[in-house]
């Protein structure tokens, strides 16, 4: 019963190197959410995706991009990443709204990313 | 575009008390208010929502209460116990499921034994 599962759980990069940040849901479901949580900001919204093969940018979604190739799967990249991208990124999935189903929106446990 | 805010920031009560914590929206196209609880190392969990059409949401010892005119909505637990503590966020959207979630700051919770 793994939900959603992110990889990694921590990662320290330097100014300028890229990585991807892989968010996995074994529950079905259409929607995918990247979010990041800064002290004292909450959580914002990066990019989402509605289905498998699309995106669409959130509230801060400069400097990242993401791909949902398979239906189960969203990845987050950081071309060149900066210390302003130092946080800590939740990713989530929903089922679509007005479907009858459960709607709850169900995250990962959270990458730690620092940037030096 | 919506914005939510949340209050207080730190909460701080004694093993048994009640804990009210209080989020106020600005868009009133916002429908779907729910609360998360976010343990340390973990990631924020649904423990409560409340929709538009209705008033106020038990389950147990946690209740929310929602003022549509007002644009606020609250959390409340009871009998507050140590297992309680932890970051609580609320959120606001347009309906359940709709990527645009908007998240208040947090409250962080301190329960003592």
């Amino acid at each position: 019963n793994a939900g959603v599962t992110q990889t990694p759980k921590f990662r320290v990069l330097k100014t300028g190197q890229s990585m991807t940040l892989l968010c996995a849901q074994d529950m079905n479901h259409e929607y995918m959410y990247w979010y990041r949580q800064d002290p004292g900001m909450g959580l914002r919204l990066i990019h989402y995706s509605v289905g498998e093969g699309t995106t669409a940018k959130g509230e801060v979604p400069d400097g990242y991009n993401v791909s949902r190739l398979k239906k189960q799967n969203f990845l987050l990249g950081l071309e060149s990443a900066a210390p302003s991208q130092t946080s800590v990124y939740f990713c989530a999935s929903t089922n679509p709204p007005q479907t009858g189903k459960n709607t709850e929106a169900f995250f990962g446990q959270g990458t730690r990313l620092t940037v030096v | 575009g919506e914005n939510v805010e949340q209050h207080p920031s730190t909460l701080s009560v004694q093993e048994g008390d009640s804990a009210v914590i209080k989020c106020t929206y600005s868009d009133s196209a916002s429908n779907y208010f729910p609360w998360y609880k976010q343990e340390l190392g973990k990631g924020p969990q649904l423990i409560i929502d409340i929709r538009s059409n209705v008033g106020e949401k038990k389950d147990q010892r946690i209740a929310v209460t929602l003022n549509k005119t007002a644009k606020h909505f609250s959390l409340h637990i009871t009998e507050t116990q140590p297992e309680d503590s932890a970051v609580y966020f609320c959120a606001a959207s347009m309906r359940p499921g709709y990527n645009k979630l908007i998240f208040g700051a947090g409250t962080r919770l301190a329960v003592h034994p």
